[in-house]
């Protein structure tokens, strides 16, 4: 299957300080990213949808001033987490589909936990 | 809207007893039918999938599930678990949709034990 990757798989944070996730698609071109947060012993929630080029749909009562999704480009989407509070402290996992993948699958990156202070 | 429900929270079985770990799904559309296996801390990793044709899908681990339409099942299940089989499990669904969102269960624990 197509390989995705995230990077950092880990970061510790101060609070108040913003920590940006990286989630690439390193062997097709993905025309939907999708960003999930999932906490200990839960199943993944899904946060927003993006597609290349566009704004990203945010799902109902994620803040999107707070939750900044880019996917400037079929092998790239960011999530920056803004003013981090312990709170967000959590695992999150980036997937990613299309571009000539079959529709009916999303391949996931391996995660990244954030940790905030 | 479609939902997933994961009867078992948490399953635990000695090693290489068979295991069942079961899915039912609610949906007003046709839906795929997804198992991944996650290991900790680590992303998700697809078992198996029912996108159509025959109802017994093979997967990747010595794993298969059988979907089942008139009771909106879709049951995993192995013949005989090892030790590294220790994972939690999530069903999702799909639409049959470009672009469509995966919906996941709750998960299930499986833990093995010697």
């Amino acid at each position: 299957g197509a390989v995705v990757s995230q990077h950092p798989s880990r970061v510790i944070c101060k609070s108040g300080t913003s920590v940006k996730i990286e989630c690439r698609s390193l062997d097709f071109q993905a025309t939907t990213m999708f960003w999930y947060r999932q906490f200990p012993k839960q199943s993944l929630m899904l946060m927003a949808t993006s597609n290349e080029g566009s704004k990203a749909t945010y799902e109902q009562g994620v803040e999107k001033d707070k939750f900044l999704i880019n996917h400037a480009s079929l092998t790239l989407s960011t999530l920056t987490v803004t003013s981090a509070h312990p709170e967000d402290s959590s695992f999150y996992i980036c997937s990613a589909g299309g571009g000539g993948q079959p529709d009916n699958e999303q391949f996931f990156g391996p995660g990244t936990r954030l940790t905030v202070l | 809207a479609q939902s997933v429900t994961q009867l078992d929270s948490q399953v635990p079985v000695f090693e290489e007893a068979p295991v069942e770990l079961r899915c039912n799904y609610s949906s007003s559309v046709s839906v795929y039918l997804f198992w991944y296996v996650q290991y900790p801390n680590q992303g998700l990793q697809l078992l198996l999938k029912y996108l159509s044709g025959s109802t017994l899908v093979k997967g990747i681990n010595g794993f298969e599930a059988e979907f089942n339409k008139s009771q909106t099942s879709f049951h995993l299940r192995k013949p005989s678990v090892h030790i590294s089989d220790t994972a939690e499990y999530f069903c999702a669904v799909k639409k049959k949709t470009s672009g469509s969102r995966l919906t996941f269960g709750e998960g299930t624990q499986l833990t093995v034990n010697p």
